[in-house]
């Protein structure tokens, strides 16, 4: 079943912090964050592994509590060039379960 | 840097058209896999391999077949082209065969934008 992103869409200004999360009605082995520039390909950003071991990112953290199948992505003063769709993908036995997205809009 | 290439950014077919959509991936990844990505629904799988002439269902392999006959080639076709099958369709590669592909990053191609009039 598809993991739930929530916001849909989010606008900020240039220096603002932003939560984006992923919720799974599954439990989770592992959480993937990508992120799409409007018609560019996904680019990984950070894997969350059962465990807590990450990998991933220098600027962008995020946590992954497996009690609640829950992860968050978390975007600190953020910069213009953080705009774009943010995805998550749960990982269960072969493949990730993709969620459907959270805009981000950065402004100046 | 591991690159993913697709044969065409942008396709147009006719209704019933047999269409040949190439991936090509220069890291020798065990895996690859064929999303279709849609507005609201994120990406979906249709396909995926973990070795070469080896081929897994996703969640939408209905309309579409695949092959892998080179570990650094995957193909998805459209069998007969329908209206319902416009979508951006994006091809992707990572390590790991079988159950550990989950641990590991996937790489993306710039996607395919097939339209079918």
């Amino acid at each position: 079943q598809q993991p739930v992103q929530s916001p849909q869409a989010v606008i900020l200004r240039e220096g603002e912090d932003a939560v984006i999360n992923c919720s799974s009605s599954k439990a989770l082995y592992s959480v993937h964050w990508y992120r799409q520039k409007h018609g560019e390909a996904p680019v990984f950003l950070m894997i969350l592994l059962k465990g807590g071991e990450q990998k991933g990112h220098d600027k962008i953290s995020a946590s992954f509590n497996e009690k609640k199948q829950q992860s968050s992505l978390y975007l600190t003063a953020s910069q213009l060039s953080y705009s774009g769709t943010y995805f998550c993908g749960t990982g269960s036995n072969y493949q990730l379960i993709w969620g459907a997205g959270t805009k981000l809009i950065i402004k100046p | 840097d591991v690159k993913v290439t697709q044969s065409s950014r942008y396709l147009v077919k006719r209704t019933g058209e047999k269409v040949f959509l190439e991936c090509v991936q220069d890291m020798d990844h065990e895996n690859m896999f064929w999303y279709r990505q849609d507005p609201g629904l994120g990406l979906r799988l249709i396909y995926f391999s973990y070795d070469v002439k080896m081929k897994e269902k996703g969640d939408i392999p209905e309309g579409y077949s695949v092959s892998r006959e080179k570990k650094e080639r995957f193909s998805l076709i459209l069998e007969s082209a329908s209206t319902n099958q416009t979508s951006m369709y994006l091809c992707a590669s990572s390590l790991a065969p079988g159950l550990g592909s989950f641990f590991y990053e996937q790489y993306f191609g710039p996607g395919t934008r097939l339209t079918v009039t």
